[in-house]
């Protein structure tokens, strides 16, 4: 364990409200990542950061805004525009030279919205 | 878009056997083909991993092969043990992204 912090690691909220879930690494890694699992499905991709002040969309962005202004930190935030919120979520990051490498994720937060 | 398809979905085998899970992904540009392992309530682990220039990866019990030609890579797992069921997933990337394949629940049966 170490490297990549989540927290809180349960989160429960009321409809129509906005959370923002925390993520922090000390690895040192330009990559970061944003992914929502949901039971019997695999990772699916939400924001991912390259750098420090850029990010892009996955697959599932609608609903969701994150943020990179520092190289330690890349927080999510659950809209209430997001349809169906509550979902187990995970924070990864990834370091090397360009291309892809591992990715190392954080113990995830779970999201109850009610 | 792009995907990884990743069979079975549950594969129950008896402690000491082999398994197998499978998985097949669409983007020809993919060069990246890791294994991760995800038990109950936990993040997810890498276990092996494999690039496009490498056919075949082996690390202790666990191995990895890859056919580019028919966008296909597998995962093997020998002598198995009960510390081995969870739930392990395959992923194909390119360019800082990975896509996922749905994941396999694997039991290993006393």
């Amino acid at each position: 364990d170490g490297g990549i912090t989540q927290s809180p690691k349960y989160l429960f909220r009321k409809e129509g409200q906005n959370v923002t879930l925390s993520c922090e690494q000390n690895l040192n890694h330009d990559a970061m990542y944003w992914y929502r699992q949901d039971p019997g499905q695999g990772l699916r991709l939400i924001y991912y950061s390259q750098i420090v002040n850029d990010f892009q969309k996955g697959d599932i962005a609608e609903g969701y805004s994150v943020s990179r202004e520092k190289k330690e930190s890349f927080p999510l935030t659950v809209t209430s525009a997001q349809k169906n919120p509550t979902a187990f979520y995970l924070c990864a990051s990834s370091g090397g030279a360009g291309g892809i490498y591992e990715q190392y994720f954080g113990p995830g937060t779970r999201l109850t919205v009610t | 878009g792009e995907n990884v398809e990743q069979h079975p979905s549950t594969l129950s085998v008896q402690e000491g056997d082999s398994a197998v899970i499978k998985c097949t992904y669409s983007d020809s540009a993919s060069n990246y083909f890791p294994w991760y392992k995800q038990e109950l309530g936990k993040r997810p682990q890498l276990i092996i991993d494999i690039r496009s220039n490498v056919g075949e990866k082996k690390d202790q019990r666990i191995a990895v092969t890859l056919n580019k030609t028919a966008k296909h890579f597998s995962l093997h797992i020998t002598e198995t043990q009960p510390e081995d069921s969870a739930v392990y997933f395959c992923a194909a990337g390119s360019n800082y992204q990975l896509i996922w394949g749905a994941g396999t629940k694997l039991i290993i049966k006393p």
